[in-house]
């Protein structure tokens, strides 16, 4: 089993519509980042974070340390979201190396 | 600051050839990291830099594989020889070394050998 599960693996949506992607992982962790993939191949850090919940624009990232689970959320979708999202967790003692997940590929259509 | 610099942006060769990929941190950054990105295998880590001195290369997939970091603003990985298996798109990122701090990736080396 990876450590770092996300789900769906694909997911399209409608334009507008709300989209929630999640992210569960296995090991103890000391920060939790969200990445996104765009069709090009370049990757943005969306988010990193530890504990509670963040947001930026359309995008809001939660965390709960208890259940080892995060989500993202992506409110009134767009086209220009369809892109990979990537989670990773920085475990404990492991330095600044990060575990992926597999990614979620998003559509969203018009 | 322009972000980490990768070069080349794309390299096409035979099986056999050494393939060198360069990455150039952005400046004050004093981690610096090497992922391979396949569609089988997804993102993973193949070794990092903490100050210039690798902390763990338990990722690099075998001994052709090797990189250095002469320096905190340039660093290598290579490939000698090379495989049809090591086609893949090649990141760099870094990071400030302390506390939690974000990665920031290069645009990757797509890597293609025939």
């Amino acid at each position: 089993k990876n450590e770092v599960e996300q789900s769906p693996q694909n997911l399209t949506a409608q334009e507008g519509e709300f989209i929630t992607i999640n992210c569960s992982y296995s090991v103890g962790i000391s920060a939790l980042h969200w990445l996104q993939q765009h069709p090009g191949g370049g990757i943005v850090s969306l988010f990193m974070l530890s504990s509670g919940k963040k947001k930026h624009g359309r995008l809001i990232a939660t965390i709960n340390i208890q259940e080892k689970h995060s989500s993202l959320h992506i409110t009134a979708s767009h086209p220009r979201d369809s892109a990979v999202y990537i989670c990773a967790v920085r475990t404990n003692n492991a330095g600044n190396m990060l575990t992926f997940g597999g990614g979620t590929r998003l559509m969203v259509k018009p | 600051d322009a972000g980490v610099i990768q070069s080349p942006r794309h390299e096409v060769t035979e099986m056999g050839q050494e393939v060198t990929l360069r990455c150039k941190p952005i400046s004050g950054h004093n981690s610096l990291f090497w992922y391979r990105q396949t569609m089988m295998r997804g993102l993973e880590l193949l070794i990092y830099f903490n100050n210039n001195v690798p902390i763990d290369d338990s990722g690099m997939p075998e001994d052709r594989f090797s990189a250095k970091m002469p320096n905190a603003s340039f660093s290598t990985l290579k490939i000698q020889p090379s495989e049809p298996r090591d086609s893949a798109v090649y990141f760099c990122a870094s990071s400030l070394a302390k506390g939690a701090y974000e990665q920031y990736f290069g645009p990757g080396t797509r890597l293609t050998v025939t």
